[in-house]
């Protein structure tokens, strides 16, 4: 069974970039499945902000595209997520998911990333 | 973009009852495109069924999916206690290419 663990900073500074890492165990990061960074405010809905294959094609969401980048490191079986000129608005839940097909399959537990000075 | 509008937003039942969740598509969307989810409080989404009425594995018989339209239904026939949570539908497949309903809080009465 596949599982993925997401780790990084708790609390990040206004203005500042985020970046997690999620880990991926139980299987290969190379394989035909993409993987996804999704997030979620607190108390709010999900928000899907992108997605990666083990060779490093990309696909982002529009409206976060111009501040993020995930990138893949086949050596380590994972994947990284970084997003530039945070603000409290970018506070939420950051998940990594295998997708495949047209579904998040796999979940990791979730990283809680704060925006705050 | 096409939107996703699940209703209603909060539903009260008791266990042994009925519940239905509906998820509307702005848009038309293939079924093969449309999945279910629940969450419950402090865990991270549970994948229900894809292809709209197919059941992820493990997902219990009493959970069912089906679509008429653009209508995009979720029933679950007899509540159990576990099933109090969070739902969301998502489609794949337009910009972005995973996009979600706002979610149906499912909650005890």
């Amino acid at each position: 069974q596949v599982q993925l663990q997401e780790s990084g900073p708790v609390l990040v500074k206004p203005s500042g970039t985020l970046s997690l890492t999620c880990v991926v165990s139980g299987g290969s990061i190379s394989t035909k499945n993409w993987w996804s960074w999704v997030r979620q405010p607190p108390g709010e809905g999900l928000e899907w902000i992108g997605e990666i294959l083990h060779t490093g094609s990309t696909n982002y969401n529009p409206s976060l595209k111009s501040r993020v980048t995930i990138s893949v490191d086949k050596s380590k079986n994972q994947i990284s997520l970084q997003m530039t000129s945070v603000t409290a608005a970018d506070t939420a839940t950051y998940y990594c998911a295998r997708s495949g097909p047209c579904v998040l399959e796999y979940w990791g537990q979730g990283s809680l990333v704060t925006v705050s000075s | 973009e096409s939107v996703l509008t699940l209703s209603p937003g909060t539903l009260s039942l008791s266990p042994g009852e009925r519940a239905t969740l509906s998820c509307r598509a702005s848009q038309s969307v293939s079924s093969t495109y449309l999945a279910w989810y629940q969450q419950k409080p402090g865990q991270a989404p549970r994948l229900l069924f894809y292809g709209a009425s197919s059941r992820a594995t493990g997902i219990p018989d009493r959970f069912s999916g089906s679509v008429s339209g653009t209508d995009f239904t979720l029933t679950i026939s007899r509540l159990e206690p576990e099933d109090f949570a969070v739902y969301y539908c998502q489609q794949y497949g337009s910009s972005p290419l995973y996009t979600f309903g706002q979610g149906t809080k499912l909650e005890i009465k």
